[in-house]
């Protein structure tokens, strides 16, 4: 089975402060996925990345940035928290051809920023 | 801006009957529909997905109805069960030259009473 591992399940922070969240996946995929989820807001894109140093923005980048330095591994960074990032924060792995789409997820990571 | 609009945002059923989500699109270009389904303190899974090029996929209990023209896919979940209860996530995608990234509904959160 795929497995998508975020660092940490809980993470509490002070406004201002630099936060890394590490993501892993151990299938050899290409696109990796960072995803915000908030209570009547659904799941929304952050970032992804389709290879190895490539990164696109999603719909709500501002405040966030990503380093993918080898595939396995895609990580957010929040420069400096703010408290309106305190979230779940969702990573995505996927093959990345047509045809097969599919994203698995890891459990997330709760942040809130203090 | 939601590119994917789902509804309801909360639905409660009776053991037996059958749950309906529904999910409407603008962007033409969309060729892919998946389904996820949340519980939880767990990251979303995939539960079934479309392509236009037909109108309806039935996995078990789940089928997706598509209907290009309206612009409008749902889930219908057949004798829902109290193992259905969580929440549900219709998503859209389309291929491209950087590959792709899913745009996701709001959620529905579904609660099945015994």
């Amino acid at each position: 089975d795929v497995k998508v591992t975020q660092s940490s399940r809980y993470l509490v922070k002070r406004t201002g402060e630099k936060v890394f969240l590490e993501c892993v996946q151990d299938m050899d995929h290409e696109n990796m996925f960072w995803y915000r989820q908030d209570p009547g807001l659904g799941l929304r894109l952050i970032y992804f990345s389709y290879d190895v140093k490539m990164k696109e923005k999603g719909d709500i980048p501002e405040g966030y940035s990503v380093s993918r330095e080898k595939k396995e591994r895609f990580s957010l960074i929040l420069e400096s928290a703010s408290t309106n990032q305190t979230s779940m924060y969702l990573c995505a792995s996927s093959p990345g051809n047509r045809g097969n789409e599919k994203l698995f997820f890891g459990s997330g990571t709760q942040l809130s920023v203090l | 801006q939601q590119q994917v609009k789902q509804s309801p945002q909360s639905l409660i059923v009776q053991k037996g009957g059958i749950s309906i989500i529904n999910c409407a699109y603008e962007n033409t270009a969309f060729d892919y529909f998946p389904w996820y389904q949340q519980f939880p303190g767990k990251g979303p899974a995939l539960l079934i997905a479309i392509r236009p090029d037909v109108s309806e996929k039935k996995e078990g209990r789940f089928t997706i109805s598509f209907n290009k023209s309206a612009k409008q896919f749902s889930l219908h979940i057949m004798d829902s069960q109290p193992g259905d209860s969580a929440t549900y996530f219709c998503a859209a995608s389309m291929n491209s030259n950087s590959g792709y990234a899913l745009n996701f509904g709001k959620g529905t959160s579904l609660l099945v009473t015994p």
